[in-house]
């Protein structure tokens, strides 16, 4: 079956303006994360949502990341005011509900802000 | 809080030669415990998991890891190395009842014919 999808795959932005950045997991997974790998901080989480409750928003890095998911499937991670140091790969995984079940990662979308 | 140690940086090997990538983890109660691997531009695959059952896990692509609670480890091995198996590894925690993965900084595998 089909994988976890991210789009666009790469994006260059000049700094300050905002970006958004698509996943659409894999169909029936309930858990959708958020993680950030850039040279520097290594792989970090940043943001989970799981079904209706309120998501985990504790990794998130600064108030001009914010991440929505609409009706349990597609998420967008948006980066206001983008900064230099949000250059990065960022990676969506699913999974199904518990935390005994492994999460499927997507290709990544890499940002580049110059 | 839970970390990850991964020693090792970059693991150089022979084709045909035996893999270990080193992992050591830290956390007050038994985790899940992944290996995740990285090819150039793509996404993480996951290689095995460690969730409480057998302490010995075996894989994909012929990878295997032992959970040493007593060592506090989680080692990948591999008996013999293939040019494919170059890439990127990371070994990753997760504390039951929290979701997010805890990852440690990777190790790169190059393999020499």
């Amino acid at each position: 079956g089909a994988g976890v999808s991210q789009s666009p795959s790469n994006k260059v932005t000049e700094k300050g303006k905002d970006v958004e950045l698509r996943c659409d997991p894999i169909s029936g997974h309930t858990a959708l994360y958020w993680y950030r790998q850039s040279l520097g901080q290594g792989l970090e989480f940043l943001i989970y949502f799981q079904g209706n409750s309120a998501p985990d928003k504790s990794g998130l890095p600064s108030d001009r990341f914010s991440a929505e998911r609409t009706g349990g499937s597609v998420s967008t991670l948006t980066i206001q005011r983008t900064q230099q140091e949000d250059s990065a790969v960022y990676l969506c995984a699913s999974s199904l509900e518990g935390d005994r079940y492994e999460q499927y990662f997507g290709p990544g979308t890499r940002l580049t802000v110059t | 809080a839970q970390s990850v140690t991964q020693l090792g940086s970059h693991v150089s090997v022979s084709e045909g030669a035996l893999v270990l990538l080193r992992c050591n983890y830290s956390s007050s109660v038994p985790p899940y415990l992944f290996w995740y691997v990285q090819y150039p531009n793509q996404g993480l695959q996951l290689l095995l998991k460690y969730t409480s059952a057998a302490t010995l896990v075996k894989g994909i692509n012929g990878f295997e890891a032992e959970f040493k609670k007593s060592e506090t480890s989680f080692h990948l091995t591999k008996p013999s190395a293939h040019m494919s198996d170059a890439a990127e590894y990371f070994c990753a925690v997760r504390i039951r009842g929290f979701q997010k993965l805890v990852f440690g900084t990777g190790t790169r595998l190059l393999v020499s014919p």
